[in-house]
């Protein structure tokens, strides 16, 4: 059964803050994603990874950057954050080279910035 | 700036009514339309998905139909039931791996 776990469901932090949330999948896949989730605007991706040490900017990168120092491990951290960050944080992973490619996400990480 | 517009926002349909939403893109280079089922405390999840030169695929109940000269697309759910009260997402993919999701619907299905 494929798996993305993340670290924390709930994390309440005070602005200012630097903040790390971290994303496991346990299906060796190439890529990784990381979401934010907000009512009304849907998914917005924040980062991406194609492969170990590589990142790519999504639509929403500004306040946040990542690390992906292993395969199965992706993670988003929030150098300073603020009020505006809170939200739903999801991370997906899919199989690269796949036509119609499925991304699994995780359970999310419901982010309050105080 | 939407990448992809869905609508309606929420939806209340009757059991065994059908469900319908709709979701419309402008960008011709995106390749493929998947759409997600989220329940709450849960993550989305992969429900059907289509290519473009396809106009409809139906898995069970499910079923999208793709118009793409129209650039639209919708999910039916036929004969609803409130296991299927969920929020539903639709996506489309650009070159990249790189998907847009809609901005969700909130479907709630009265018994």
């Amino acid at each position: 059964d494929v798996k993305v776990t993340q670290s924390s469901r709930y994390l309440v932090k005070r602005t200012g803050e630097k903040v790390f949330l971290e994303c496991v999948q346990d299906m060796d896949h190439e890529n990784m994603f990381w979401y934010r989730q907000d009512p009304g605007l849907g998914l917005r991706l924040i980062y991406f990874s194609y492969d170990v040490k590589m990142k790519e900017k999504g639509d929403i990168p500004e306040g946040y950057s990542v690390s992906r120092e292993k395969k199965e491990r992706f993670s988003l951290i929030l150098e300073s954050a603020s009020t505006n960050q809170t939200s739903m944080y999801l991370c997906a992973s899919s199989r690269p080279g796949q036509v119609y490619n499925e991304q699994f996400f995780g359970p999310g990480t419901r982010l309050t910035v105080l | 700036q939407q990448q992809v517009k869905q609508s309606p926002q929420s939806l209340i349909v009757q059991k065994g009514g059908i469900s319908i939403i709709n979701c419309a893109y402008e960008n011709t280079a995106f390749d493929y339309f998947p759409w997600y089922q989220q329940f709450p405390g849960k993550g989305p999840a992969l429900l059907i998905a289509i290519r473009p030169d396809v106009s409809e695929k139906k898995e069970g109940r499910f079923t999208i139909s793709f118009n793409k000269s129209a650039k639209q697309f919708s999910l039916h759910i036929m004969d609803s039931q409130p296991g299927d009260s969920a929020t539903y997402f639709c996506a489309a993919r650009a070159t990249g791996n790189q998907f847009y999701f809609g901005t969700g619907t909130s479907l709630t299905v009265i018994p």
